[in-house]
């Protein structure tokens, strides 16, 4: 079954603030995760990506940063605005499989 | 460059009927996985497929569902007699021939079955 989970189902922000939303997985085989930004009535979103080898990695305004050690991965985003509220899902696909498992997702509210 | 494209995009049948869900995978892609989602939860691995063949079908009930991808034309979602906890969003994502185990898959937009 899924092996990953989201400690905080809902984050309420201020515009301008920065956002950090936290996912934990349970299989250490995993090598391979993704944060999704999901709006209301469309499909997920690919935001950013992170490899096993690597521990951080940065895009546009939005950071993944990936402890092994703790199986923890958490997503940071930077001067959180409107547009940015969503949902977010971690998925982590297995080594050698070609699905995804993906968490249950956490809403993220930016309030002007 | 399209991306992935599903329709219909909201689907209403009866308790019973079949549904029939489409998805075509972006221009070059040639992987096809389906995913469901129940409100307020994240998306639940169904099938994986590649052209003509099933590649891995754990996350698809036994009964009722089936999934294909024909040489020619879109992947189908098929739910024989379907029943009101079919009611889900479904999705459909691809990825490409090409890139190793490190595969992003695109999502579509999803297709919306309401079984009354």
């Amino acid at each position: 079954g899924e092996s990953v989970g989201l400690h905080l189902p809902t984050l309420s922000v201020q515009e301008g603030d920065n956002s950090i939303i936290n996912c934990a997985y349970s299989n250490s085989a995993s090598d391979y995760f993704i944060w999704y930004k999901q709006e209301s009535g469309k499909g997920p979103q690919f935001i950013i990506d992170i490899r096993s080898n690597m521990d951080k990695r940065q895009g546009q305004r939005v950071t993944v940063l990936l402890n092994k050690t703790v199986k923890h991965l958490s997503l940071q985003i930077a001067a959180t605005q409107p547009g940015d509220s969503a949902v977010y899902f971690c998925a982590e696909k297995l080594d050698n499989f070609n699905k995804f498992y993906f968490g249950s997702g956490t809403k993220l509210n930016v309030k002007p | 460059n399209a991306g992935v494209m599903q329709n219909p995009r909201h689907l209403v049948r009866r308790r019973g009927q079949e549904a029939r869900l489409r998805c075509s995978p972006m221009k070059g892609h040639s992987h096809v996985y389906w995913y469901r989602q129940l409100p307020e939860e994240g998306l639940k691995f169904m099938v994986y497929l590649q052209k003509e063949n099933i590649i891995d079908e754990s996350g698809m009930p036994k009964e009722r569902f089936s999934a294909e991808f024909p040489k020619e034309g879109p992947s189908i979602l098929r739910i024989q007699q379907v029943v009101r906890g079919d009611s889900a969003a479904y999705f459909c994502a691809s990825s490409p021939q090409s890139g190793g185990v490190y595969n992003e898959q695109f999502f579509g937009p999803g297709t919306r079955l309401t079984v009354l």
